[in-house]
């Protein structure tokens, strides 16, 4: 398995900032994912966070809003941009873990968009 | 659109086995399949995944039919801590498409 911290666990915001979240891992790893899951509803993919090159986006995401960080292979960021009610939701990241290829999942942070 | 389909919610008496049953109709020859629960909104926890064989843990059994069409989860001893959102997930690529997953709730 793998030991997986985000920062923060939860945090309340007012609409129109901007909220940086940590993901931090106990080893080095190549892939790495960020996930949301809205309130009763399952996980959606985001993007899959690279080392040293632009994160590739899923369809309905773009960089403008959620840009992401990967600065080197046990840290990334996800900043959710200019923020609305509707970005209240719980933010995950995965790694991948070999050579099993199975990927384990952070805590997650939530938030809420005031 | 996620690629398995799974009962929305599912009963189990505590002590007793729980099975799960995934479809997964359309996996190709390199996707496994893989399975994990969520508790009460906490990062999800992966399980046990399989390609063709079935596949035992410490958790749990998976139990993959031969034209891996479809495959069951097998809890053998539920408990009340049992209790989660389980997800069945085929993949060859590393990208998760989650579905709605299958509600347990383990009943005392």
């Amino acid at each position: 398995s793998a030991v997986i911290s985000q920062k923060p666990s939860r945090d309340i915001c007012q609409r129109g900032t901007s909220l940086t979240i940590q993901c931090q891992v106990d080893s080095q790893v190549t892939m790495m994912f960020w996930y949301r899951q809205q309130p009763g509803q399952s996980l959606t993919l985001i993007a899959t966070a690279n080392q040293g090159s632009e994160a590739t986006y899923e369809s309905g995401f773009v960089i403008d809003k959620f840009p992401i960080s990967r600065p080197n292979l046990t840290f990334s960021t996800l900043t959710v941009s200019n923020m609305s009610p509707e970005d209240s939701s719980i933010y995950l990241c995965s790694v991948v873990r070999e050579p099993q290829g199975t990927q384990y999942f952070g805590p997650g942070t939530r938030l809420l968009v005031l | 659109d996620a690629k398995t389909t799974q009962p929305p919610s599912m009963d189990c008496a505590e002590g007793r086995a729980a099975n799960l049953p995934c479809n997964h109709s359309t996996i190709s020859g390199n996707e496994y399949v893989y399975w994990y629960r969520q508790i009460h909104s906490q990062g999800p926890q992966y399980i046990i995944h399989g390609l063709k064989n079935n596949e035992t843990n410490e958790m749990a059994s998976l139990i993959i039919t031969e034209d891996r069409k479809s495959s069951t989860l097998i809890l053998p001893h539920a408990t009340l801590r049992d209790t989660a959102v389980y997800y069945c997930i085929e993949s060859g690529t590393y990208k998760y498409i989650f579905g709605t997953g299958t509600r347990l709730k383990v009943l005392a």
